[in-house]
């Protein structure tokens, strides 16, 4: 089956640190999206990619759409201690979404 | 806008009993809603796709007798676990699918316990 390989699976940061994270996949996927999750609550949406090669900011995060349709990245910048939980990047095909195995970000102030 | 809730957040029951999660769509309307399971550490993996008014759609691997699903209106998906073991205890996570943009919203998740 479809699987998502996203790397690291964990940081351990400095406040004011740029943050990078990825996922690759052995398929092709029409959108990716990348969500992130509190310990206790749901996943929250935090950027959608719809086509290939697009590139999205929302805030201080910036994420890419690759080209070839199998891989995402999300970056965050200038990291402050409320971006700490688990963020997870999904890719969406057939009205699926298969996840990512989780990056864990800790934030030391 | 695309707020989805659970109910209940929390549930301990005893092993053998039936246990029923809510998700309810508030603000939209969901044909489509998904429900996930989530182990400690783990991600998210789904369980079924709830399709309002018609019989829910199981993944591989997921028994449909002991996992009920109901779709009875577009802005109500319940999911009953029935004769609950140990094992079944998890995070329980519904999603709804919206239409603009054809993106899923996660409920709040309902923590299950099984004494």
């Amino acid at each position: 089956g479809q699987q998502l390989n996203q790397s690291p699976q964990s940081m351990f940061i400095q406040e004011g640190e740029d943050v990078s994270m990825n996922c690759t996949s052995s398929s092709i996927f029409n959108t990716w999206l990348w969500y992130k999750q509190d310990p206790g609550e749901g996943p929250v949406l935090l950027i959608a990619l719809y086509k290939a090669g697009e590139l999205t900011s929302n805030g201080r995060l910036t994420a890419q759409f690759g080209i070839t349709r199998k891989d995402s990245f999300l970056n965050i910048s200038a990291s402050i201690p409320s971006d700490v939980g688990i963020y997870f990047c999904a890719g969406q095909a057939g009205g699926k979404l298969i996840f990512g195995q989780g990056t864990e970000l800790s934030v030391k102030p | 806008g695309a707020v989805v809730s659970q109910h209940p957040s929390r549930v301990i029951c005893k092993s053998g009993t039936s246990v029923k999660i809510e998700c309810r769509s508030l603000d939209f309307q969901a044909t489509t809603m998904f429900w996930y399971r989530q182990f400690p550490k783990q991600s998210l993996m789904l369980m079924a796709t709830s399709n309002e008014g018609s019989k829910a759609t199981y993944e591989q691997g997921v028994e449909k007798d002991k996992f009920l699903i109901n779709h009875a209106s577009l802005t109500l998906s319940t999911l009953t676990v029935t004769s609950a073991h140990p094992e079944d205890s998890s995070f329980y996570i519904c999603s709804a699918l919206g239409t603009s943009p054809d993106t899923q919203y996660f409920g709040p998740g309902t923590r299950l316990t099984v004494l």
